[in-house]
């Protein structure tokens, strides 16, 4: 069945560490985005792709590095200068981009740092 | 400044009654529209998109106000296993792209 793959589903790290969270998807999506939830909020996007080789910054990147050199995987980095890593982190892809495609989602990765 | 709204909730709701909220939006230029039902510590999943004559699939009825700018999801005859947090998305215009713009969601209980 296509679907799309995070892992790992929990991970735990101290601050100061990098982190890279993978997101695989084999729905032939072109489009591949990574959102972040907190507790209240709305999903937050952190950076989008929507061809290979290509990306976007989101609302909130700062702190955060993206990679698309397949069209399969769009692996996330947490870098030490993000000041609150600790959240909900949903890869998601999607056939056509924004403009009215919904959003396939992935099962998330919870980031815990201390 | 881009806002999609919703009440949080909780919603407590007796089963096999009726329930609806409401989701408001900003810009008018908003394109499309979804809700998406998400499980406590789960991904969101799609549970319908909102097109502007409105629409049911099944027990679950979404409908558009442009004049009012909000959308809305009526759930009949609920189950136990309705119970989760709705999410809204809107998809309106940025620059020469789009994008989604989402709701903090309302969390749904249904009792027995």
């Amino acid at each position: 069945d296509g679907g799309i793959t995070q892992s790992p589903k929990y991970l735990f790290r101290k601050e100061g560490q990098n982190v890279t969270l993978s997101c695989e998807q084999n729905l032939n999506h072109d489009a591949m985005y990574w959102y972040r939830q907190d507790p209240g909020q709305g999903l937050r996007l952190i950076y989008y792709s929507q061809i290979v080789n290509d990306f976007q910054k989101g609302d909130i990147a700062e702190g955060y590095s993206v990679s698309r050199e397949k069209k399969e995987s769009f692996p996330l980095t947490v870098t030490s200068a993000q000041k609150n890593p600790t959240a909900f982190y949903l890869c998601a892809s999607s056939h056509r981009g924004f403009r009215s495609s919904p959003l396939h989602f992935g099962n998330g990765t919870r980031l815990t740092v201390t | 400044r881009k806002e999609v709204e919703q009440d949080p909730g909780p919603f407590n709701v007796p089963e096999g009654a009726t329930v609806a909220f409401n989701c408001t939006y900003s810009n008018s230029a908003s394109q499309s529209f979804f809700w998406y039902r998400q499980d406590c510590r789960k991904e969101p999943k799609l549970l319908m998109s909102v097109y502007s004559s409105g629409n049911e699939d099944g027990r679950f009825t979404a409908q558009l106000n442009r004049a009012s700018q909000y959308i809305s999801l009526l759930i009949r005859d609920s189950k136990l296993s309705d119970s989760a947090t709705y999410l809204c998305v809107v998809n309106e215009p940025m620059d020469s792209n789009y994008q989604l713009i989402w709701g903090a969601g309302t969390k749904l209980i249904i009792k027995p």
